[in-house]
């Protein structure tokens, strides 16, 4: 069974240009999230997916992070602006259902400079 | 007050010997509990899953949920220098998801 895919691995941008990131999540799983991970922290979700319907995404800073998953199934995630303090590991992971076990893709570390 | 704490370590022990990972959690309400294995530069990966009381065994992991006292631990028997990682013990509370700051582990051979 295939894993989580996301891309790019690894992105380098300026300040207040724009960044987007992609994530296929395991087959037949329903349910998507977005995290942020930043260097010594947990994850923090960013935003949760049920097929193509958001569930929370109340961490999610909306004036400048935005998020879709259309057809229930891959997902692109858009920073614009990114900004100095958006450096971090963006993990895309997937559940069969909410309240199941999360499987991560390996994720995409950006630097922005 | 954070949805779910964990000791940062580092915590250290000689190899075979049994590493203890602790974590609490604030709403009463929670149904599901995970660990989670995270190297350095790697994204997590799931060690165990628990939903009721008591211990639950895999390999040489045992997870342990007390939800009296709102708190759930991993054991890893024979500790192996291939485990020094991040563990990191993930919450399910109504809808919502929330992963402690994970407690750094390092075996000594």
């Amino acid at each position: 069974e295939a894993g989580v895919a996301q891309s790019p691995r690894y992105k380098i941008i300026e300040k207040r240009q724009s960044v987007a990131f992609w994530c296929n999540p395991i087959s037949g799983h329903a349910t998507l999230y977005w995290y942020q991970q930043i260097l010594g922290q947990g994850p923090k979700l960013l935003i949760q997916f049920q097929n193509n319907g958001v569930v929370d995404d109340s961490q999610l800073p909306k004036d400048r992070f935005s998020a879709e998953r259309l057809k229930g199934v891959d997902s692109t995630l858009k920073i614009q602006p990114a900004k100095l303090e958006d450096s971090a590991v963006y993990l895309c992971a997937s559940s069969l259902d909410p309240g199941h076990e999360q499987y991560f893709g390996p994720g995409t570390r950006l630097t922005v400079t | 007050q954070k949805e779910v704490e964990q000791n940062s370590g580092p915590l250290s022990v000689p190899e075979g010997a049994i590493a203890s990972l602790n974590c609490t959690y604030s709403d009463r309400g929670s149904q599901s509990f995970f660990w989670y294995r995270q190297y350095s530069g790697k994204s997590p990966e799931l060690i165990m899953s628990i939903y009721s009381n008591g211990d639950k065994e895999d390999g040489r992991f045992t997870a342990q949920l007390n939800k009296a006292s709102q708190y759930v631990s991993l054991l890893i028997r024979d500790s192996q220098p291939s485990d020094s990682a991040t563990y990191l013990c993930a919450v399910m509370s109504g809808n919502q998801f929330y992963f402690g700051t994970g407690t750094s582990l390092t075996v000594i051979p």
